[in-house]
């Protein structure tokens, strides 16, 4: 099975900050890589998917890129309700593997 | 609105059985692929199984298989997971998701608020 890692695993960044996050396919899932966002002891939403695509409602500042690979989420100027952790996931097919977790905090 | 209630979720000693359900409305829910997700305490996000638009595939996590069986009622708008020899590690809060397309791709565009499953004697 392919495998999903996230770096860093935290991070924490001052509001204004632009913050980045890259998750690493161990094969190449062309452009099948989506973002989710968990604010603390909420449910998870979806951020980006098709590695670019920002779900419906999503603030532009969010941006995602990449393919095959090698896969950055982009948060151009850190807001204080970005405070989540950010999970990666496969989805080309069957599992759904999620990269462990990206925990973004305010400095 | 798309709303995906789960039910089902209690603690149950180690090698005992359970039943989740989860209720959807607010989309044709037999077009549509359907998921459980799950999250240990404390811990990241774990993909659990998916099965399609019909019930006509199934997958599992190796964690899981030969153990979960998933299956769906699109009479009711119903979707369920039968958990059997269950495990301390089974212990989670466990999310109905709904796909966004009838197959086997795993993207998750709509999640439940989750059925609390805690294995322990």
């Amino acid at each position: 099975d392919i495998q999903m890692t996230q770096s860093p695993s935290s991070l924490s960044a001052s509001v204004g900050d632009r913050v980045t996050i890259t998750c690493r396919a161990s094969q190449g899932i062309s452009n099948y890589l989506a973002w989710y966002q968990q604010k603390p002891g909420k449910v998870p939403n979806l951020l980006i998917y098709a590695a670019s695509t920002l779900h419906s409602g999503v603030p532009s500042r969010f941006s995602g890129s990449g393919s095959g690979t090698d896969f950055t989420l982009t948060i151009s100027s850190l807001q204080p309700e970005d405070v989540a952790t950010y999970y990666c996931q496969k989805y080309i097919s069957a599992p759904g593997t999620f990269g462990q977790g990206t925990k973004v905090e305010i400095k | 609105e798309v709303q995906l209630v789960e039910s089902g979720g209690v603690v149950v000693q180690p090698g005992g059985s359970l039943r989740l359900s989860c209720a959807a409305s607010g989309f044709t829910f037999d077009d549509y692929a359907m998921h459980w997700v799950r999250q240990a305490p404390g811990k990241g996000l774990e993909w659990v199984s998916l099965i399609s638009w019909d019930g006509g595939s199934t997958y599992y996590a190796d964690s899981v298989k030969g153990r979960f069986t998933i299956s769906r009622d699109n009479s009711k708008n119903s979707l369920y997971l039968q958990m059997n020899s269950l495990r301390g590690e089974d212990t989670a809060l466990y999310y109905c998701t709904k796909g966004s397309d009838v197959g086997t791709t795993t993207l998750l565009d709509y999640w439940g608020q989750g059925t609390l499953v805690t294995v322990s004697s």
